[in-house]
């Protein structure tokens, strides 16, 4: 069974500052998708970006883009140019092998942008 | 283009009470997800549907049945319910899941169930 941790409960930031969340999975497949979902206080789940396992490239949209690490099996989020909108709970997600199409979530870290 | 709707947004029963969460999707997905989540628990499968006449279980099934009524809608239905099922349950959809591969998945406004 694949895994997905996010060690950070909560961080914050300063408004315009750089923030990196971060998160590891553990899986024995070789082919899968990883994904970064934002969850605002109107509980709404947004996705902010996806990752495939076989594109070395990593993903970038916009002010957000990852560091995947796949030896390391790490999966973390970087957040430039922060903004107050960001404040959310932000979850990593995985789904791949016998799993495809079913997401499993890490436990979310809260981010507080300050102005 | 409304997405993924839900309803109710919030409802409150009684333990042993039964009910049924609507979701329905109206971007011609052919898989829908019911998920639970739980504080400091992040979101868990309770159910799925890979395309329209099929359903699976996740990680948490027990206490809920599902029906794909179409293949825009996909209800979760508690039959007994009990104050462990209080959470917010949020249903998705995606183009085409399961073995053809994975794509996004979207998700509804959720709805936040108390059970006393």
């Amino acid at each position: 069974a694949q895994t997905v941790t996010q060690s950070q409960p909560e961080m914050s930031v300063q408004e315009a500052e750089t923030v990196t969340l971060s998160c590891t999975y553990d899986t024995s497949e070789n082919n899968y998708y990883l994904f970064w979902y934002k969850q605002p206080p109107s509980r709404q789940m947004i996705l902010v970006i996806r990752q495939e396992a076989y594109k070395q490239q990593n993903a970038t949209e916009n002010r957000f883009s990852v560091n995947f690490q796949k030896a390391a099996k790490s999966f973390s989020l970087k957040i430039s140019d922060s903004q107050l909108g960001d404040t959310a709970m932000y979850f990593c997600a995985f789904t791949g092998g016998t799993s495809y199409g079913k997401l499993t979530f890490g436990q979310g870290t809260i981010l507080t942008v300050h102005p | 283009n409304a997405g993924v709707t839900q309803t109710p947004k919030f409802q409150v029963l009684k333990t042993g009470q039964s009910m049924t969460l609507q979701c329905a999707q109206d971007m011609n997905h052919n898989s829908m997800y019911w998920y639970r989540q739980d504080p400091g628990m992040g979101l868990r499968l309770i159910y799925y549907s890979a395309s329209e006449g099929t359903t699976d279980k996740g990680e948490v099934p027990n206490g809920y049945n599902v029906s794909r009524l179409n293949k825009r809608e996909f209800s979760l239905r508690l039959e007994s319910a009990a104050p462990s099922q209080t959470s917010v349950y949020f249903c998705a959809s995606s183009e085409e899941g399961g073995l053809a591969g994975t794509d996004t998945q979207y998700f509804g406004p959720g709805t936040r169930l108390t059970v006393l």
